[in-house]
């Protein structure tokens, strides 16, 4: 699978668009753009997927660029309960279709101030 | 619903015991993963289950760890002989599929301080 850098931290005011930037310049064809974000002393929660397309769900939005090789993770209204570690990840679909592993990296810490 | 619960949720043992962490998957998921994840890191893979059947075992560090998922619901990761390295948190996350794009439901995790 691609490798991903994101930035190790951010910080955002309550109330503003928090947008969090990732990089998978080695991305494949064939290869999905993933978010999850992991709440402190809890497990990682599912955010939102794409493959080139802009998505858009109730928790956040996915911008990837036209060459697919960086990523925008959008949180439109932050608050802070969206305090938490972000990571991006690319995840390939493997031959046969098998639901496979995720490979997390270090993701962006993000802290949403008052 | 509810989701994937982990027992225990925190677990302390001294080095040399061995100890079993429980995984119970959100009901009629087929697909169930294993991660350990150290301080201030991302969670990294340790073994795949589809149903009964463990796929993938690349991602367990030695033969002292071991996974189980035998009536393909409820897993059980058990770590002999524990050792300090082995203090981690342990999140099992399982999805409905076993094929596409389902997202993975972690649960919250069994840390693990080995004495």
């Amino acid at each position: 699978d691609a490798k991903t850098t994101q930035p190790p931290s951010m910080d955002c005011a309550e109330g503003r668009a928090a947008n969090l930037p990732c990089n998978h310049s080695t991305i494949s064809g064939n290869e999905y753009v993933y978010w999850y974000r992991q709440i402190h002393s809890q497990g990682p929660q599912y955010i939102i997927h794409g493959l080139k397309n802009n998505e858009t769900n109730e928790m956040a939005s996915l911008i990837i660029t036209e060459d697919r090789k960086s990523s925008t993770l959008i949180l439109p209204h932050a608050t802070l309960r969206d305090t938490a570690v972000y990571y991006c990840i690319v995840r390939r679909q493997n031959s046969g279709g098998s639901n496979y592993k995720l490979t997390f990296g270090k993701g962006t810490l993000l802290t949403v101030n008052p | 619903g509810a989701g994937v619960s982990q027992s225990p949720r925190y677990k302390v043992a001294k080095r040399g015991q061995d100890v079993a962490l429980r995984c119970d998957p959100i009901s009629g998921h087929v697909s169930l993963f294993w991660y350990q994840q150290a301080l201030g890191q991302g969670p990294e893979f340790l073994t795949y289950f589809q149903n009964e059947a463990q796929l993938d075992k690349s991602g367990l560090p030695s033969d002292r760890f071991f996974a189980e998922r035998p009536e393909g619901s409820v897993s059980t990761l058990k770590i002999q002989r524990t050792q300090q390295e082995d203090s981690a948190v342990y999140l099992c996350a399982s999805s409905w599929g076993q094929g596409g794009h389902q997202p993975q439901h972690f649960g919250d995790g069994t840390r693990l301080s080995i004495l």
